[in-house]
């Protein structure tokens, strides 16, 4: 079974501090026929929806604010928030989509203020 | 704009069944599939299967294998997630979210429309 495993697991920084999610993959999530690697990363605040913030590792979403970007390839990638505001307070989830339609997420990653 | 809205709030006694609708709009529905994932209370997010809405082929998830059944109704662009003899443990939130069309088709693997969820609770 292909494994995501998120660190840390929570994570509290000051507001305008950069914030770095980390998501390990027990196989890479590359593949060759089209240069990519299968992985996203969502944001959930409490009683909301999932909302996708990155995919193919690195795309950001439309609408998705340019503090947040993804770097990685293969088995190993971050979530950066370059500068913390109040409103990115929620929990981060990696999820990989190179076994689809079987998916798997990471665990999550909760983010607070300091 | 796409929008998948899911169907309400379900309470259940256990052995009973539950039925979540998946309403979807904004695009072609059988140009993809429906996946559902669920998320029990505190807990990270646990895939449970697949439906195509383009050839019916469908995945479950070995866990669940005999206690769910995912259909579509193309006529209303509606995803059905039907789930048999529940327990407490199945108690959680249950998203769609539009994903892949068919096996192999690398371009509609990402999920990047969910449902808001339903919270379906098993309690005697």
């Amino acid at each position: 079974d292909l494994v995501l495993t998120q660190s840390p697991d929570s994570l509290a920084v000051s507001l305008g501090e950069r914030a770095t999610i980390n998501c390990k993959s027990s196989l890479s999530l590359f593949y060759n026929s089209n240069n990519k690697s299968f992985l996203a990363w969502y944001q959930q605040k409490p009683r909301q929806p999932l909302k996708l913030l990155i995919y193919w590792a690195s795309i950001r979403e439309s609408g998705v604010p340019d503090r947040f970007s993804g770097s990685g390839s293969g088995t190993d990638f971050t979530l950066t928030i370059s500068s913390l505001q109040a409103e990115d307070v929620a929990v981060y989830f990696c999820q990989q989509y190179y076994s689809a339609p079987s998916i798997t997420f990471g665990q999550g990653t909760r983010l607070e203020i300091k | 704009q796409v929008q998948l809205v899911q169907s309400g709030a379900e309470v259940k006694k256990p052995g009973a069944s539950v039925r979540v609708s998946c309403k979807t709009s904004g695009y072609t529905f059988n140009n993809y599939g429906i996946i559902w994932v669920r998320q029990a209370p505190g807990q990270g997010l646990e895939w449970l299967g697949w439906i195509s809405a383009y050839n019916g082929n469908r995945d479950y998830a070995q866990s669940l294998q005999g206690r769910l059944t995912m259909t579509t109704d193309t006529s209303t662009s509606t995803a059905y997630m039907d789930l048999r003899s529940l327990r407490s443990d199945d108690t959680a939130i249950y998203y769609c979210a539009r994903g892949i069309k068919r096996l192999g088709d690398l371009s509609s693997a990402l999920n990047d429309f969910w449902g808001q969820g339903t919270l379906v609770t098993v309690s005697s």
